[in-house]
């Protein structure tokens, strides 16, 4: 399984852009990168997946170099509430077993 | 849908007394996932569902048992409960990842604490 580097914090402002890096420089040809959300006392919740290039839904965009060893999730114009814990998972999505790291503590302030 | 849903919501416990968490959802997924999350720390998987009948082992295994025996149901169990054991679960399920893409649904979390 592919290791996860992420920032453990960071601080960010309402209506900035947020953009939060992960390593990965063993990821392997079948991995993908997915990114989840948790909120205080709640599961996390999916945010968005991808395996090359640029992804993009309502919520964030996803940038991964060409080497893929590494990806970028990109938070448009936060609000307070999207103060969170967001977690990078490198994994083949056919294996049930991905491992979540310790993520990156978002924190909006007004 | 009520999506993920565990139960019970919290518990305490004392040392080596047993328990079984309850998760069941309703998106005739078939796959789900038993996490626990100790503070500060990203979930761990403990076991893991690919159907009805099939259980197998996730990253942390030890001292828990599951089954599921129905489709919509699986089931953590603790047998002789330790304080190390004390932390947040959390239950997920998916449809099988090659399908619909790797998209986890979670239930809202049990809390559990042993003294």
């Amino acid at each position: 399984l592919a290791k996860t580097t992420q920032p453990i914090s960071m601080d960010s402002y309402e209506g900035q852009e947020v953009n939060i890096t992960c390593s990965h420089n063993n990821i392997a040809t079948n991995d993908y990168i997915t990114w989840y959300q948790q909120f205080p006392s709640q599961g996390p919740r999916f945010i968005i997946q991808g395996y090359k290039t640029k992804v993009t839904n309502e919520v964030a965009s996803l940038f991964i170099p060409a080497d893929r060893k590494s990806s970028t999730l990109s938070l448009p114009r936060v609000s307070l509430s999207d103060t969170a814990v967001y977690y990078c998972l490198v994994g083949d999505p056919q294996a049930p077993d991905m491992r979540f790291g310790a993520g990156t503590r978002l924190t909006v302030k007004p | 849908n009520a999506g993920v849903t565990q139960t019970p919501k919290f518990r305490v416990l004392k040392t080596g007394q047993s328990m079984t968490l309850l998760c069941a959802q309703d998106m005739n997924h078939e796959y789900m996932y038993w996490y626990r999350q100790d503070p500060g720390m990203g979930l761990r998987l403990i076991h893991y569902s690919v159907g009805e009948g099939t259980t197998a082992k996730g990253e942390v295994p030890d001292g828990y048992n599951v089954s599921r025996l129905k489709k919509q149901n699986f089931l953590l169990g603790l047998e002789s409960a330790a304080p190390s054991q004390t932390s947040v679960y959390f239950c997920a399920s998916s449809y099988p990842p090659r399908q619909v893409g790797y998209e986890q649904y979670f239930g809202p979390g049990t809390r559990l604490t042993v003294t």
